[in-house]
């Protein structure tokens, strides 16, 4: 158990609608990590946040949105699903943002049909 | 985005040494390599990191050459549960952040 914890598990949802994804990061992690891995593109870095501002910004689409909390757990809203939205979303959290290994959740898969 | 570049996969007898080799030839001077591997749709899970000295833990040795342009991780004595993806990632330091990029990774299978 990595102490990030990702809700909910699963989920299934029609083309079009919206979504959000829950991270809650390890206790005393500040800086949180989203990640899309879909079957035919692997692990692609979408967003960090630390301590509640934006600090990098990956391969994630305009129809996607995260924020975090000041409480630090991390949401990840995808809006206008489309079939090719389907993957595992993962939630990682470090430390800071520098030089420290991160840790990961188990992920939410989601099923866009 | 990937800055390395490791073998798709990789057979280990169970017992044995499992050595995992990652080239990252554009590796600039602050970036560290780091080692994460994920089993079967599980969350990555991280093994060692290293920026220019070899490293050991509990789980694995980082062998980082002398001039940063590949490393190896060894798994001393691989079990069946080492059968997983091993990723090798370059730590980018940007402006604004931090960022994992992870690559195609090795699939390494553990034989008994």
């Amino acid at each position: 158990d990595s102490g990030v914890t990702q809700t909910p598990k699963h989920l299934i949802t029609a083309t079009g609608q919206r979504v959000t994804l829950r991270c809650s990061p390890r206790s005393g992690d500040l800086s949180v990590y989203w990640y899309q891995q879909s079957l035919d593109q692997g692990l692609q870095f979408l967003i960090q946040y630390y301590n509640g501002e934006e600090r990098a910004k990956g391969n994630i689409l305009e129809r996607f949105s995260a924020q975090q909390f000041p409480d630090l757990h991390s949401e990840l809203n995808l809006s206008s699903l489309e079939l090719g939205d389907s993957a595992l979303y993962f939630c990682a959290s470090s430390v800071e943002a520098g030089r420290t290994e991160a840790f990961f959740g188990q992920g939410t898969r989601l099923t866009v049909v | 985005d990937a800055k390395t570049t490791q073998p798709t996969s990789m057979d280990c007898a169970e017992g044995r040494a499992a050595n995992l080799p990652c080239n990252h030839s554009t590796i600039s001077g602050n970036e560290y390599v780091y080692w994460y591997r994920q089993i079967h749709s599980q969350g990555p899970q991280y093994i060692i990191h290293g920026l220019k000295n070899n490293e050991t833990n509990e789980m694995a040795s980082l062998i980082i050459t002398e001039d940063r342009k590949s490393s190896t991780l060894i798994l001393p004595h691989a079990t069946l549960r080492d059968t997983a993806v091993y990723y090798c990632i370059v730590r980018v330091l940007t402006n604004t952040g931090n960022q994992f990029y992870f690559g195609t990774g090795t699939s390494l299978t553990v034989i008994p």
